[in-house]
């Protein structure tokens, strides 16, 4: 069973506005949440994490936001770049799992010129 | 410096036959973990090691998967027999964590493997 779950399988933005990618989980005892990032041929690369104790945490031009209560974390990225045209993934972990990251299935995400 | 390497990059067996993934984590990391990519399931986490020791291995599908580690700079996931429901993307990635594996896990390019 899937317990973190990105249910967009894809987006398209165009340049300059603002992209939005969904996750949501269904274990309340995940306690890290993290993003990463993935082109085409090569390993995932970490992207942003963000802590159960916070709600926000901000990185240049990516923010995550975390809605304990709804069990949801959001990515924003702006302003959106060609360069951001990757598949997303999200992915949280537990301690009283070994803290081992589970993934969602992935966002695909294209920006437009 | 180099990250976490995997070997082969792509791979094409027959049915039945052994397959054999190899990976080199970053030095200095204590933490190494198997992945699966699907299309079906996404990123499947198989297996992970901490200090060469395998600590959780629930999500190897069956007895045909096994994975060891017998340094720290070399880990193996094998497949035998395969069979044509194991082709997808395998994934190593290593991590440093005195607390847990709550951080950044680096990943290498992965392993494409494709049973005919």
């Amino acid at each position: 069973d899937q317990q973190v779950k990105q249910n967009s399988p894809s987006l398209s933005v165009q340049e300059g506005r603002i992209s939005i990618l969904n996750c949501d989980y269904t274990n309340s005892m995940f306690d890290y949440f993290l993003w990463y990032k993935k082109y085409p041929a090569e390993g995932p690369t970490f992207l942003i994490s963000i802590s159960s104790i916070k709600d926000k945490n901000e990185d240049g031009r990516f923010t995550v936001f975390l809605n304990k209560s709804a069990k949801h974390l959001s990515l924003h990225i702006v302003p959106s770049q060609p360069g951001d045209s990757a598949v997303y993934f999200c992915a949280a972990s537990a301690a009283n799992s070994g803290y081992a990251l589970n993934f969602g299935k992935g966002t695909s995400l294209l920006v437009t010129p | 410096d180099a990250g976490v390497i995997q070997s082969p990059r792509h791979e094409v067996t027959e049915m039945g036959q052994e397959v054999t993934l190899r990976c080199k984590p970053i030095s200095g990391h204590d933490y190494l973990f198997w992945y699966r990519q699907t299309m079906m399931r996404g990123l499947e986490l198989l297996i992970y090691f901490n200090n060469n020791v395998p600590i959780d291995d629930s999500g190897m599908p069956e007895d045909r998967f096994s994975a060891k580690m017998p340094n720290a700079s070399f880990s193996t996931l094998k497949i035998q027999p395969s069979e044509p429901r194991d082709s997808a993307v395998y994934f190593c990635a290593s991590s440093f964590g005195s607390r847990g594996p709550t951080g950044e896990l680096f990943f290498g390019e992965g392993s494409r493997l494709t049973v005919l």
